[in-house]
């Protein structure tokens, strides 16, 4: 059974730091892997998708990048915005299903000016 | 683009009473999600649509859960009787062709049972 995880749990930084956010699965046999964003009480905004056989992914201060033999990937945000304090989830496609994802908990990143 | 509509957006019921949730994806997504994210939790998958066809049920509690997809279009997820382990933030998706893209979130229903 896929397992995703993702440490820290919560993260606090100061203003133009680099943030790391990390993401660990447990079986290397994925279709993609998504990052998401989640404001408070909101729905979830899909930030990044990476396919199995792409190593990395950016978008404008965002890189994403993915690891299937060690079962890591890794969202980086440089120059950090208060704007940018939401929750940050991670999910694995599964290749024996139709774009079934497994989700991590998800990290709370909340960026101080 | 419109997005993924959801309502209601928040619901209180007691425990052993009944709740539907409506929602309506993208226009021309033929994949729909619903999800269970409880707090401090991923979202769960609790059943997927391929048009009007259940692709995935498996982890949808059916004893009191039940979903349609009537016209492949807009969906609705019921419970009855509720408990109060429901309660939890219900998410629909929706995504275009076999599901393996993007999936776009609506905002939620906050269903709290006391």
């Amino acid at each position: 059974k896929q397992e995703v995880t993702q440490i820290p749990a919560a993260l606090s930084v100061p203003e133009g730091e680099n943030l790391v956010l990390n993401c660990s699965f447990t079986d290397s046999a994925i279709y993609n892997l998504q990052w998401f964003r989640q404001d408070p009480g909101k729905g979830l905004t899909s930030l990044l998708l990476i396919q199995s056989s792409q190593r990395e992914q950016t978008s404008g201060r965002l890189n994403a990048s993915l690891d299937k033999s060690s079962g890591r990937s890794t969202l980086y945000i440089a120059a950090s915005q208060p704007g940018d304090s939401a929750t940050y989830l991670c999910a694995v496609g599964l290749t024996d299903s139709w774009g079934k994802l497994q989700f991590g908990a998800g990290t709370q990143v909340v960026v101080t000016p | 683009e419109a997005g993924v509509a959801q309502s209601p957006r928040y619901k209180i019921i007691e425990k052993r009473q009944s709740v539907a949730f409506w929602c309506n994806p993208i226009s021309g997504h033929a994949t729909l999600y619903w999800y269970q994210q409880i707090l401090g939790q991923g979202p769960k998958l609790l059943i997927q649509f391929q048009n009007n066809g259940v692709v995935d049920d498996s982890q949808l509690p059916k004893d009191r859960f039940s979903a349609e997809r009537l016209k492949g279009v807009d969906s609705t997820l019921k419970i009855q009787p509720a408990k109060l382990e429901d309660s939890a933030v219900y998410l629909c998706a929706s995504s275009t062709g076999t599901g393996l893209g993007s999936q776009y979130f609506g905002p939620g229903t906050r269903l709290t049972v006391t």
